[in-house]
């Protein structure tokens, strides 16, 4: 079974530019979350999605990132422009289930920005 | 906001010694979660724990849940270098849809 594909794997970009990240999560899986891992920290939720719809994006800072799932399938994660303070590792993860017991989170391998 | 605590931050241990790590939460949990990220990887789901005081063990791993379903622990016997990594728990505050993380416990084994 294929696991959740993200790309790129690395970013480098200066502040104030654009980037986006692309996730492709297991075939089937209804819930598809972005995180944002800092150097040293726990995984922060930016945003979760259940099928097409987001369920919670309380923590994404909505003035400068933006995200979708067309289609109910694979997302994009944007930030526009980017700050120094958003270099980190952005896990995108899905799962079969939803809710709020939404069973084992599969991460891919994370698309590592750094923002000069 | 739900907020989920992991102490210690680190832990040397000799190879062959235990481990623990605990998990505190600011709100009472529907469920909680654990996973395991080796240094450059990604987390990777060990458990998943639902009720209250429910135990469940893995080989060496041993996962407790609170009575309260405030807290909860990973504890490892007789470490191994295969060990080494952090180790996140991450809850679902009850009513929320949210996987809320720890700051994990790095858990170094010295051979």
């Amino acid at each position: 079974e294929a696991g959740v594909a993200q790309s790129p794997r690395y970013k480098i970009i200066e502040k104030r530019q654009s980037v986006a990240f692309w996730c492709n999560p297991i075939s089937g899986h209804a819930t598809l979350y972005w995180y944002q891992q800092i150097l040293g920290q726990g995984p922060k939720l930016l945003i979760q999605f259940q099928n097409n719809g987001v369920v919670d994006d309380s923590q994404l800072p909505k003035d400068r990132f933006s995200a979708e799932r067309l289609k109910g399938v694979d997302s994009t994660l944007k930030i526009q422009p980017a700050k120094l303070e958003d270099s980190a590792v952005y896990l995108c993860a899905s799962s079969l289930g939803g809710g709020p017991n939404t069973g084992e989170l599969f991460f891919g391998e994370g698309s590592r920005l750094t923002v000069l | 906001g739900q907020q989920v605590m992991q102490i210690p931050q680190y832990q040397h241990v000799q190879e062959g010694e235990d481990f623990t790590t605990y998990c505190n939460s600011s709100t009472t949990l529907s469920n909680i979660q654990w996973y395991k990220q080796r240094p450059g990887g990604h987390p990777v789901f060990l458990i998943q724990l639902v009720k209250s005081g429910e135990v469940k063990k893995q080989k060496r791993l041993t996962f407790q849940f609170g009575e309260a379903k405030k807290n909860s622990s990973l504890h490892i016997t007789a470490t191994q270098t295969t060990d080494v990594g952090t180790y996140f728990c991450a809850g679902v505050g009850a009513g929320s849809y949210q996987l809320t993380f720890g700051k994990g416990t790095k858990l170094s084994v010295i051979p």
